[in-house]
């Protein structure tokens, strides 16, 4: 089954700890993408990958880094976690920004 | 810097009315437009995407149009149902890979 796979679903966790959200997508898609979803705001892009070891940030990337070694996997990673990072994270892939976009479930971070 | 506004929030309608989503924006060098649905706690289904150079794109009951010098797309609903029953979302893309989301119209499809 075609899919983007995110893990973890939800996750608590503290200030400074720095955490790995996992975005993996079977399509063979060469462009992959990170939002985060908040009230009132809408999704914001943090990060967008064209291409192995191509990335760029997007409206939001503070506090963020990404890395594409290889065309499935595209992780997110917060060094250093605070409050204002709690929200709803998407990842979505596609195989050119002339095709539909397929987003994952989500990801529910919550940094106390 | 672009925006994307999807006017109403919210709609709320009876069961088999044709109806109509707004989006509109700020620049118009846009490379496509995109229409999604979310479902509560689910992420975003894309519909329907307008390329530039395109005016409309039907897929069932769905029709979006796009009118770039104006600024503005729509998706028309035909006979809507309960099970239309989400959040619709519009987004552009612009010359690089950029997203751009509007914040969304929530509709109530009443049985």
């Amino acid at each position: 089954e075609a899919q983007v796979t995110q893990n973890p679903r939800y996750l608590i966790t503290v200030t400074g700890k720095k955490l790995t959200v996992t975005c993996s997508q079977n399509m063979n898609h060469e462009y992959m993408s990170w939002y985060r979803q908040d009230p009132g705001l809408g999704l914001r892009q943090i990060y967008y990958s064209m291409n192995v070891e191509v990335t760029d940030k997007g409206d939001v990337p503070e506090g963020y880094k990404v890395s594409r070694k290889e065309k499935r996997n595209f992780p997110l990673i917060l060094e250093s976690p605070s409050p204002n990072q709690t929200s709803l994270y998407f990842c979505a892939s596609s195989f050119s920004r002339n095709q539909p976009q397929h987003f994952g479930d989500g990801t529910r971070l919550s940094i106390l | 810097k672009q925006e994307v506004t999807q006017i109403p929030a919210a709609l709320s309608v009876p069961e088999g009315e044709n109806l109509v989503l707004n989006c509109s924006f700020t620049d118009s060098a846009i490379y496509n437009l995109q229409w999604f649905r979310q479902d509560p706690g689910k992420g975003l289904t894309s519909l329907l995407l307008i390329q530039s150079s395109q005016r409309e794109q039907t897929s069932g009951r769905l029709n979006a149009s796009l009118d770039k010098s104006s600024g503005r797309s729509t998706l028309y609903i035909a006979a809507s149902q309960p099970g239309d029953s989400a959040t619709y979302l519009c987004a552009i893309i612009s010359g690089t890979y950029k997203y751009i989301f509007g914040t969304g119209t929530r509709l109530k499809v009443l049985a």
